[in-house]
């Protein structure tokens, strides 16, 4: 079946411009969480989703990044006045329900900000 | 808070040597622990994951890791490494004790297989 996927593969935007990353997690998949991956680094965890209710927020760097979820499927990332600092690679997984299941990753959004 | 220290950043091994990359956590309950893989310019993938029970746990691709809360450590082995196996590795755990569904990365450890 279809895994998690992400859109745009690839953004390049001007510094003090608004992004919108999107994730399609797998469908019936309740969790879902975004990362953030700076180059050379493990993964940040940026925001979980249990269904649309947003219970973990504590990763969100700060208050120019924010994201919803709506029916319980398809994600949205957006970042407000972006900075040279955001560019990464911004992943999306999604996972069966809250209890630790497995997490499938999608292949991710890779941000440069000039 | 969880932490995890990956020891070694690069990893070089020859094709059929023994594959060892290093994970060891931080957290004042035994946390779920995971091994994942990330390939060139691909998402990553589970290579295994250990939540309960035995502590030695098998994955794919040959590999397999093995949990000593007395070490808090959970490396990754692999009998014989293979040219495939040249990626990038990251340790993650979950909180058993807090409740924290978000997993917490090492900052990984890139595997070169040398022929």
């Amino acid at each position: 079946g279809a895994g998690v996927s992400q859109s745009p593969s690839n953004k390049v935007t001007e510094k003090g411009k608004d992004v919108e990353l999107r994730c399609d997690p797998i469908s019936g998949h309740t969790a879902l969480y975004w990362y953030r991956q700076r180059l050379g680094q493990g993964l940040e965890f940026l925001i979980y989703f249990q269904g649309n209710s947003a219970p973990d927020k504590s990763g969100l760097p700060s208050d120019r990044f924010s994201a919803e979820r709506t029916g319980e499927s398809v994600s949205t990332l957006t970042i407000q006045r972006t900075q040279q600092e955001d560019s990464a690679v911004y992943l999306c997984a999604s996972s069966l329900d809250g209890s630790y299941n497995e997490q499938f990753f999608g292949p991710g959004t890779r941000l440069t900000v000039l | 808070a969880q932490s995890v220290t990956q020891l070694g950043s690069h990893v070089s091994v020859s094709e059929g040597a023994l594959v060892l990359l290093r994970c060891n956590y931080s957290s004042s309950v035994p946390p779920y622990l995971f091994w994942y893989v990330q390939y060139p310019n691909q998402g990553l993938q589970l290579l295994l994951k250990y939540t309960t029970g035995a502590t030695l746990v098998k994955g794919i691709n040959g590999f397999e890791a093995e949990f000593k809360k007395s070490e808090t450590s959970f490396h990754l082995t692999k009998p014989s490494a293979h040219m495939s196996d040249a990626a990038e590795y990251f340790c993650a755990v979950s909180g058993r004790d807090t409740g924290r569904r978000a997993l917490t990365f090492g900052s990984g450890t890139r595997l070169q297989v040398q022929p």
